[in-house]
């Protein structure tokens, strides 16, 4: 069975202090997997997509790499205004159907005092 | 371009009733995913919609049940309504090519069964 985990649950940071989250994966044939941010009672807004293994994507402050069993979203400079929830997203090779289907993690609740 | 469309945003329905949700996807997609999101399972796929076809079905019972029109717009229908519904209902639009593009998702509706 496909597998994300996500770690860790919840991240407190202070403006300024860089750190990273974590993505890992256990899944037969990666597609594509996905990054997205969601603030609360919202819909998820999408921030990256990687589809191959040393691919890495950038936007303002947040960095998004992958490997050959998980990913990285580090976030570089925070600022209370990066508070949200992150979620990753994989999408697996089953068949020709299978695009529309993501599963996620469960998130990491990022909170980045000023 | 106008974003993923659901409406309503809040719904609150009694236990055994019945509720349908809708989805006007960006202009040009045409594949249209729902998700389902609680505190305790985060987000779990549905099912997908293209071409007015259901091609892939996620694990949950066929009480929830969709469909989509030919402008790509689609609905989703809970019947017999149970209190464990309760939920934050999304919706997803993506441009269906070659490559695995990434999902666009609406604000949601929230569904409150009492």
């Amino acid at each position: 069975e496909d597998q994300v985990t996500q770690s860790p649950e919840a991240l407190r940071l202070q403006e300024g202090e860089s750190s990273s989250l974590n993505c890992s994966y256990t899944v037969s044939g990666l597609r594509g997997l996905f990054w997205y941010r969601q603030d609360p009672g919202k819909g998820p807004e999408f921030l990256f997509t990687l589809y191959s293994a040393g691919e890495e994507k950038e936007k303002e402050r947040l960095k998004a790499t992958l490997t050959k069993k998980e990913s990285f979203l580090h976030i570089t400079a925070p600022k209370p205004e990066d508070s949200a929830t992150y979620l990753c997203a994989v999408n697996v090779a089953a068949g020709g159907t299978s695009y529309g289907k993501l599963t996620f993690g469960q998130g990491t609740i990022l909170t980045v005092h000023p | 371009k106008a974003g993923v469309t659901q409406t309503p945003r809040y719904l609150i329905k009694t236990r055994g009733q019945q509720v349908t949700l809708s989805c006007s996807p960006i202009s040009g997609h045409r594949s249209v995913s729902w998700y389902q999101q609680t505190p305790g399972q985060g987000l779990q796929f549905l099912f997908e919609y293209f071409s007015e076809t259901q091609r892939n079905k996620g694990n949950f019972p066929g009480r929830f049940s969709g469909r989509q029109f030919s402008n790509s717009r689609s609905e989703m229908n809970v019947s017999t309504l149970e209190l464990g519904d309760s939920a934050l209902y999304l919706c997803a639009s993506r441009e269906v090519t070659t490559m695995n593009t990434e999902a666009f998702f609406g604000q949601g509706t929230r569904l409150t069964v009492v």
